[in-house]
């Protein structure tokens, strides 16, 4: 499989618990913040996003929060299962070379479900 | 993933070797981006296209370049591979500058 896993922060639950996925951001401009799973030999996919205007939102099983105060992102994962055990990462946007938009990632955290 | 796709999946290749790596989207999408992903430093850009032909440098640029002569096509090149380069390399498509939907990767090994 992916060796994206290595020298990850690794986060391990219950099934059926809930799951929280911290990540800090360094831009304090960023305006757009996703939250992208990556399961091994895949290409990171889309689960939620958040815009700097919001505080929360809620996805299906998901929630993301955003405390700008701090430059902070979490990721909360209701009733966790099997499936959900990936690489999460969280993403915003960033300026490179004076264009905005283009995605700055974080370096991931692994969630681990122990059945 | 629907929409977009990397060729060729898996690559070796022997150190000093040009190589070519190639993204096809059928979404029309305007934007569209290569990066690599190694353990302990996440996805980092590579390069990024606006455009036909518009194309700009990313975090990570030194050693590649690219070329978009049409929507669909962006190709990613390491001029003479190094050891170095050995990584997971994946493509990106947005239609705005903001979500990005990515392909299933590219496995690239410089010996």
């Amino acid at each position: 499989g992916e060796s994206v896993g290595l020298h990850l922060p690794t986060l391990s639950v219950q099934e059926g618990d809930n799951s929280i996925i911290n990540c800090a951001y360094s831009n304090s401009a960023s305006d757009y913040f996703i939250w992208y799973k990556q399961e091994s030999g895949k290409g990171p996919q889309f689960i939620i996003d958040i815009r700097s205007n919001m505080d929360k939102r809620q996805g299906q099983r998901v929630t993301v929060l955003l405390n700008k105060t701090v430059k902070h992102l979490s990721l909360q994962i209701a009733a966790t299962q099997p499936g959900d055990s990936a690489v999460y990462f969280c993403a915003e946007t960033g300026e490179y070379g004076g264009s905005q938009g283009n995605l700055i990632f974080g370096k991931g955290t692994k969630l681990s479900v122990k059945p | 993933d629907a929409g977009i796709t990397q060729s060729p999946r898996h690559k070796v290749t022997e150190t000093g070797t040009p190589v070519t790596l190639r993204c096809h989207q059928t979404e029309n999408h305007r934007y569209m981006y290569w990066y690599r992903q190694d353990p302990g430093h996440g996805l980092r850009l590579i390069h990024y296209s606006y455009g036909v032909k518009d194309t700009d440098k990313g975090e990570v640029s030194d050693g590649y370049s690219v070329s978009r002569s049409k929507t669909e096509d962006f190709l990613l090149t390491l001029e003479s591979a190094t050891s170095s380069q050995t990584s997971v390399y994946f493509c990106a498509i947005s239609h705005t500058n903001y979500g990005y939907t990515f392909g299933s990767g590219t496995r690239l090994t410089v010996v």
